[in-house]
């Protein structure tokens, strides 16, 4: 079946540093790609997207380039912040009997250091 | 718009109590599905509900089910409650979650902790 594979965590970085996450997928069709961030106490929410080869998601200064020939989606953030202390997942859409459904890697803690 | 809400917030059980878990889905999405979150396997989708049909259902035992109302209200049940059922129960909402590329919404989950 489809699944993500994530870099583990935890990691730290002091502010300003650059960041990387890792995340490659194995998929039987085309999915979309997302990386959604869950923040102490909270539910997930859409960090960014990416529907099709070479799409570039991005948003708060973050990015993902979806690619399918490396069957990678890795996020990136060129100066962090302490407020981007979170979770971090990246996932894929399946549509199982016509439903959307995501396919969840295990998540990254992410510290952030004043 | 309100969000998606999710009641209650935290709950303790007992083995073999029997659980109900609501989830009010943003208003005028008919797409609501169920993701299991344990430290250990992560992120696990339990199933998907569209028009009070129940359209996809994940990997988990019969003693997990759900059901969704006219007004796209969602309740999970869990029934013979086991210790490793404890886990923060996510509940997300869609417009018709009929494409790969549809944004889901999630509530903040329900804490459930098995004693």
């Amino acid at each position: 079946g489809d699944s993500v594979t994530q870099m583990e965590g935890p990691v730290t970085l002091s502010e300003e540093a650059f960041l990387t996450i890792n995340c490659t997928y194995t998929a039987t069709g085309y999915p979309s790609l997302f990386w959604y961030v869950q923040y102490p106490g909270e539910g997930l929410q859409l960090l960014l997207k990416a529907t099709k080869a070479d799409d570039k998601g991005s948003n708060k200064g973050f990015e993902a380039t979806y690619r399918k020939e490396t069957t990678s989606f890795h996020l990136e953030k060129g100066s962090v912040q302490v407020s981007d202390s979170a979770v971090y997942f990246c996932a894929l859409s399946d549509l199982g009997q016509g439903a959307q459904k995501l396919v969840f890697g295990q998540g990254t803690r992410l510290t952030i250091n004043p | 718009k309100a969000g998606v809400t999710q009641t209650p917030r935290y709950l303790i059980k007992t083995r073999g109590q029997q659980v109900t878990l609501s989830c009010s889905p943003i208003s005028g999405h008919r797409s609501v599905s169920w993701y299991q979150q344990t430290p250990g396997q992560g992120l696990q989708f339990l199933f998907e509900y569209f028009s009070e049909t129940q359209r996809n259902k994940g990997n988990f035992p019969g003693r997990f089910s759900g059901r969704q109302f006219s007004n796209s209200r969602s309740e999970m049940n869990v029934s013979t409650l086991e210790l490793g059922d404890s886990a923060l129960y996510l509940c997300a909402s869609a417009d018709r979650g009929t494409t790969t590329n549809e944004k889901l919404f999630f509530g903040s989950g329900t804490q459930l902790s098995v004693l």
